[in-house]
């Protein structure tokens, strides 16, 4: 199994510009996750998606973010415009409906300049 | 409402020394609770899970822990600390019910002493 894929792995950006990243799950888990990591804030819940549809989006900072699941193999969160706060690593992570473990991707680290 | 709370933010034992890591949960239903390893620049890794089956888990790399309802703890433990161990450790409490969370706690950072 190749486990939750994300990309880009790494990403420099200057502030203002269009950030995506991007999600695999991994196949036949319904559940995925849009984590953010910071020192200051520790990790946080962005969005949770069931069956392709955003069940909780309380954690999504601004409208500068916005996440989309078109189908059940395919995530993007995107940060329009991106500000240097937006800094951090982002993690994706899938869950299967038989059981309750999360399995996480190794992250997209973001940098905004 | 659920919630998980790590008592310790940074933990340093001795290399060859028991590891503790201590979690507390509060949970309106049956939870499953995991710990999670993040090593530096890295992602979170599965270190072991409760769902409901024997209390105590055992989990890779000589982890281990026990679910104790009466205390409502689920603390990580290990005889003997290596170098290797040496990262955050994440206590994570879910429920499978209506609102279907997963809380995580603020993490624990484990520092290996030589």
């Amino acid at each position: 199994d190749a486990g939750v894929i994300q990309s880009p792995r790494h990403e420099v950006t200057e502030m203002g510009q269009e950030v995506t990243l991007r999600c695999k799950p991994i196949s036949g888990h319904n559940s995925l996750f849009w984590y953010r990591q910071t020192m200051m804030r520790g990790l946080e819940l962005l969005i949770y998606f069931n069956n392709n549809v955003p069940i909780d989006d309380s954690g999504m900072p601004e409208d500068r973010f916005s996440a989309k699941m078109p189908n059940a193999s395919f995530s993007t969160l995107k940060i329009q415009p991106s500000e240097p706060r937006d800094s951090a690593v982002y993690f994706c992570a899938s869950r299967g409906d038989s059981g309750n473990t999360i399995y996480f991707g190794e992250g997209s680290w973001l940098t905004v300049v | 409402a659920q919630s998980v709370t790590q008592l310790d933010s940074h933990v340093s034992v001795s290399e060859g020394t028991p590891v503790l890591l201590r979690c507390n949960y509060s949970s309106s239903y049956s939870p499953s609770l995991f710990w999670y390893v993040q090593h530096p620049n890295k992602g979170l890794q599965l270190l072991l899970k409760y769902t409901s089956a024997a209390t105590l888990v055992k989990g890779i790399n000589g982890f281990e822990a026990e679910f104790k309802k009466s205390e409502t703890s689920f603390h990580l433990t290990k005889p003997s600390a290596h170098m290797s161990d040496a990262a955050e450790y994440f206590c994570v409490v879910s429920e499978k019910n209506r609102d279907d969370k997963i809380i995580f706690g603020k993490g624990t950072r484990l520092h290996i002493l030589p």
